[in-house]
């Protein structure tokens, strides 16, 4: 079976700081991997998606990057965090290129101080 | 900006009776989503609806969905308290290469 792992599952981190969190799935080949952010009290944004080794696309421009280095591995990155990447993250796999179910990570939840 | 919209924002009801949340939408979708997240947790997928269908089942789930209206309902009955839960609708589209847009979600208080 599909299982999805995420980590950390909280880091508070100092404005300025780097960051990497990571996801990797299992149980599944050539996912679509995606990267989420969800405000207190609200729904999820979009901020990164992919659909092979090395191809991402950004929806929103800011502070983060993504990498996929290998087929189920999605990397979500910042050289310098600011306050406003605060915020709890959620990495999710698909298995439809037309869109479908998604299968979601724990989320980590982000406290940039 | 949100494609998928859900209404109400918060609902609680008590344990037993039935919860209805409603989605709408903006543009033609292919499919339309609704999943479940329990606090400070990542979410769950509970059910899918193609655009070609109006309704499906799934134990105690029933959603509708109505496409010249653009919108759709998720129906949990005969509620119990660890329904307690966000609930959120997302669609996918022709052009949006599997990306689903999320609305921001009905928070669901069943009192036992």
């Amino acid at each position: 079976s599909q299982t999805i792992h995420q980590w950390p599952a909280t880091l508070v981190q100092p404005v300025g700081s780097p960051l990497s969190l990571e996801c990797t799935v299992e149980g599944t080949s050539n996912p679509n991997l995606y990267w989420y952010r969800q405000a207190a009290g609200r729904g999820l944004q979009l901020l990164f998606y992919s659909v092979g080794i090395g191809q991402i696309s950004s929806e929103v421009p800011q502070n983060l990057s993504a990498s996929r280095p290998q087929d189920r591995q999605f990397i979500l990155s910042s050289k310098k965090l600011l306050l406003s990447d605060s915020g709890f993250y959620l990495c999710a796999w698909s298995a439809i290129r037309q869109g479908g179910e998604a299968f979601f990570g724990q989320g980590t939840r982000l406290t940039v101080v | 900006s949100q494609q998928g919209e859900e209404d109400p924002q918060a609902l609680s009801i008590q344990e037993g009776e039935n919860a209805t949340m409603n989605c709408s939408y903006k543009t033609s979708i292919n499919n339309l989503q609704w999943y479940r997240q329990n606090s400070g947790r990542g979410l769950v997928h509970l059910i899918l609806i193609r655009s070609n269908e109006r309704e499906k089942h799934s134990g105690r789930l029933r959603v509708t969905l109505d496409t010249s209206k653009k919108s759709s309902s998720l129906l949990i009955t005969a509620s119990r308290a660890a329904d307690t839960a966000s609930y959120f609708c997302a669609t996918a589209t022709n052009t949006n290469a599997g990306k689903s847009t999320f609305g921001d979600g009905t928070t669901l208080t069943v009192k036992p």
